[in-house]
């Protein structure tokens, strides 16, 4: 089955930093990658599509100077959180699918936690 | 705008007895529904999926029915399991949208008691 591999599992950084999260697909091709944001007991906030070879596309109110993200191959997309303040605490999850009607696979997710 | 919703938050069960989680949507252009388990601290885990062409679809212990007339869809555990107690999330994704993005509702917490 589709396999989505994300990293770091959780990441502490101080205020000011910048954090970069990887997704990737291990066993297929993804020209289209999501990044998703969940708030604790909240649903998924989609923050933006990644397209391979193309600017990312972001969800009204998703600063892109903020969070930049890089689809540079077809199984590698990032997601790097710039200037991170302690409101950017979150679990960021990145998914991915062979096709649209393929079912779409979710990495384990990215804990971030800005002190 | 919440274009997916699941109104109930939480949900008890007994072990071996029906659990029935519900979907509602309001985008009509939305034509393929997803449901997901997720853990705390864990990415979503796909269960099943259905299609706008069909109302249902079966795999195992968990079917999904999809009323398009009333843009409701709903999954069925039976029997439900202690293993099974955890944030159900609905999805749907629309052909013309950005690759098909999917959308979630709120989740719903179900507990299944032994």
């Amino acid at each position: 089955g589709a396999v989505v591999s994300q990293h770091p599992s959780r990441v502490i950084c101080k205020s000011g930093t910048s954090v970069k999260i990887e997704c990737r697909s291990l066993d297929f091709q993804a020209t289209t990658m999501f990044w998703y944001r969940q708030f604790p007991k909240q649903s998924l906030m989609l923050m933006a599509t990644s397209n391979e070879g193309s600017k990312a596309t972001y969800e009204q109110g998703v600063e892109k100077d903020k969070f930049l993200i890089n689809h540079a191959s077809l199984t590698l997309s990032t997601l790097t959180v710039t200037s991170a303040h302690p409101e950017d605490s979150s679990f960021y999850i990145c998914s991915a699918a062979k096709g649209r009607l393929d079912g779409y696979t979710f990495g384990s997710g990215t804990r971030l936690t800005v002190v | 705008d919440q274009q997916v919703k699941q109104n109930s938050p939480s949900l008890s069960v007994q072990e071996g007895r029906i659990s029935i989680l519900n979907c509602d949507y309001t985008n009509s252009m939305f034509d393929y529904f997803l449901w997901y388990k997720k853990y705390p601290a864990e990415g979503p885990t796909f269960l099943i999926s259905i299609s706008s062409i069909k109302d249902k679809n079966e795999d195992g212990r968990f079917t999904v029915f999809l009323n398009k007339s009333a843009k409701h869809l709903s999954l069925h555990i039976v029997p439900s399991q202690p293993g099974d107690s955890a944030v159900y999330f609905c999805a749907a994704s629309a052909a013309y949208n950005q690759g098909g993005k999917l959308i979630f509702g709120q989740g719903t917490e179900l507990s299944v008691k032994p």
